[in-house]
């Protein structure tokens, strides 16, 4: 069976240091990759998504950015964060353009 | 602006009652999806539902998607405290388009 996993689950980090967050799913090739963010009262947002290794396309300009190193891995990353960087964020994946599949999140607290 | 407006952005009820809450649009829609997240975790997928006017039912939740595919709602009847969380709208735009997520709606089932 397929499953997604996401760490760490909760992350504090100050101002201006950097982020790295992975996900990686097993049990299926060639995934569509996602990464979104929750912030209270706004929904999913998505930020990025792959439909293949080296294949990044950006939703929304950011201070963040992401890669896919292999065909199952999709890492989310920022060299400065923002206050504004602070929110729940969350992987997924999906085989076609159907249902999402996530990950339990990362809840990243910028001070 | 929203491209999927869900209403009410918050249910309180107490165990036994029904409830509905809707998902609406102004566009149409190839498929649409219902997900519940609980806290700290990701969405999990309750339905899809891909023709106009297809009614689906899963134990005591039923999903309707409007004849103009346009629209949704997710009717729970006999409320449990399990039924607790937020419940998030998604479409699909075309047979490539990512999805798109509405607000959510939170619900809670006092006992």
């Amino acid at each position: 069976s397929q499953t997604i996993h996401q760490w760490p689950a909760t992350l504090v980090q100050p101002v201006g240091s950097p982020l790295s967050l992975e996900c990686t799913v097993e049990g299926t090739s060639n995934p569509n990759l996602y990464w979104y963010r929750q912030a209270a009262g706004r929904g999913l947002q998505l930020l990025f998504y792959s439909v293949g290794i080296g294949q990044i396309s950006s939703e929304v300009p950011q201070n963040l950015s992401a890669s896919r190193p292999q065909d199952r891995q999709f890492i989310l990353s920022s060299k400065k964060l923002l206050l504004s960087d602070s929110g729940f964020y969350l992987c997924a994946w999906n085989v076609g353009r159907v249902a999402l599949h996530f990950g339990n999140g990362t809840r990243l607290t910028v001070t | 602006t929203q491209l999927l407006e869900q209403s009410p952005q918050f249910l309180s009820i107490q165990e036994g009652e029904n409830l509905t809450v809707y998902c609406n649009s102004s566009s149409v829609f190839s498929s649409l999806q219902w997900y519940r997240q609980e806290p700290g975790e990701g969405p999990v997928l309750l339905v899809t539902v891909v023709t106009g006017g297809e009614v689906k039912k899963l134990k005591r939740l039923t999903f309707q998607f409007g004849d103009a595919r346009k629209d949704s709602s997710l009717h729970i009847t006999a409320a449990q405290p399990g039924d607790t969380g937020l419940y998030l709208c998604a479409g699909t735009r075309g047979s490539q388009g990512n999805l798109i997520f509405g607000k959510g709606t939170k619900l809670s089932v006092k006992p």
